[in-house]
Parts: C-alpha cells; structure tokens; sequence
C-alpha cells in the first residue's frame, strides 16, 4: 500500500534561515500530495497540495514540489518566520476512498 | 474559525468514567472522522462514516464507540479507558470519499481537537 516518510524533527532554525522538511514516499500509480501544518493547540490544516507530476504546490512562502523521478514532495521555505513554528506532515491517499495516509510529523521551531 | 468544532477542547477522565466526545461541522460535508494523535506516533485514523454509515473501524478497542446520528455531528463514546489512551482527538470531515480523490480542494478539514487524559 501507500507509504509515506518524512525527516524526523525536531528542526530548530533561526529567523530567517532556510528550511528543507524531506518527505518521499511510495504509492501506485501517482497520487496527489498534501502538506499539512499543525499549529500549537490546533488541528491540521492544509498548508499546500500538488496533483501531478512536477506540479510546485506554494503556499505562505512555502513550496513543494512533486518529483516522481525521486518519489518525494520536500517542503520548503526560503526565509521562516517564528510564526512558522509548528508540526508539519506529509500526506497522501491510501487503500480505500477516505483514507489519508500521514507521516510522523516533523516539528519545528523557528527563534528570533 | 475552522468549519469543524469539537468539544471539549480539555478533558480529565477517570478509567472507570463514561464520557463523550462531540464534534460538529458547518461545511455541508458528507464524510466524518476521528482521528488519534499521540506523542511521538503517527497519527491514527480510528472511524470513517460516509452519510452516517460507519465505513471504517481500524482494529478499535470497544471502550472507544462511534455515533453519527446525521451528516453534520459525529461522536466518539469512551468507557472504561485506560492511561494510555491518553491523546489528542482529532475529528476531520471531507465533501464525501469519492470526490476528495480527485483532490481539488482540502480533502480534509480537522478541528481543534480534544485533548484527553485518563488516570
């Protein structure tokens, strides 16, 4: 079935500093991807989302793109903010309708 | 405001307690879940109801037990729990499970959570 990994956290940056969060998976045929952010004392929301093959899904600054060559959807961020801090989850379809496969979730923390 | 609201947002719980979880939805959607989030684990899909039928039970204890009595409310019925059942209860909702397939909007929509403690 479909599987998903991501980079284990925590991930602590400075203001400003580049962020990459690694996220490959493996999937038949080739799914939609989706990015998820946890922000502290709420619930998922969508961050980002990308349908096909080198689609670039770009939200808040943030940007993934989808590579089926390296199977991976590697979030990224030029510039994070300390409002950035948060878990962050890759995330595709699995098995039957309704089912969102998620990873582990990478926490990170951004100081001023 | 999410669209998805769940109570309560805190809850302290003896093992020999009966309590409920509640979580409704304002966005029309067909499609609800509850979800278990702990630390260090990957979250954990433990019911689906699609238009009130529960679709999914992935291998949950009975002292955890669904109801949907409509497409907008869904409750999760906890007895006899134990410590480590302790977590974060996440509720999501989607338009239905076919059309989130085709992924041109959220498929999910979560709300805040439950945070649960058992002693």
């Amino acid at each position: 079935g479909n599987s998903v990994t991501q980079m284990e956290g925590p991930v602590t940056l400075s203001e400003e500093a580049f962020l990459t969060i690694n996220c490959t998976y493996t999937a038949t045929g080739y799914p939609s991807l989706f990015w998820y952010v946890q922000y502290p004392g709420e619930g998922l929301q969508l961050l980002l989302k990308a349908t096909k093959a080198d689609d670039k899904g770009s939200n808040k600054g943030f940007e993934a793109t989808y590579r089926k060559e390296t199977t991976s959807f590697h979030l990224e961020k030029g510039s994070v903010q300390v409002s950035d801090s948060a878990v962050y989850f890759c995330a595709l379809p699995g098995g039957k309708g309704g089912k969102l496969i998620f990873g582990q979730g990478t926490e990170l923390s951004v100081k001023p | 405001e999410t669209g998805v609201t769940q109570t309560p947002r805190h809850l302290v719980m003896g093992m020999t307690n009966k309590k409920s979880l509640k979580c409704e939805q304002h966005l029309g959607h067909n499609a609800m879940y509850w979800y278990k989030q702990s630390a260090k684990k990957p979250l954990e899909l433990m019911f689906v109801y699609n238009f009130k039928e529960q679709t999914e039970n992935n291998s949950v204890p009975s002292r955890f037990s669904p109801e949907c009595p409509n497409s907008s409310h869904l409750f999760l019925h906890l007895h006899t729990l134990q410590p480590e059942d302790s977590a974060l209860y996440l509720c999501a909702s989607s338009q239905d499970l076919v059309s989130w397939d085709r992924l041109y909007n959220s498929p999910l929509h979560f709300g805040n959570g439950t945070r649960l403690t058992v002693t």
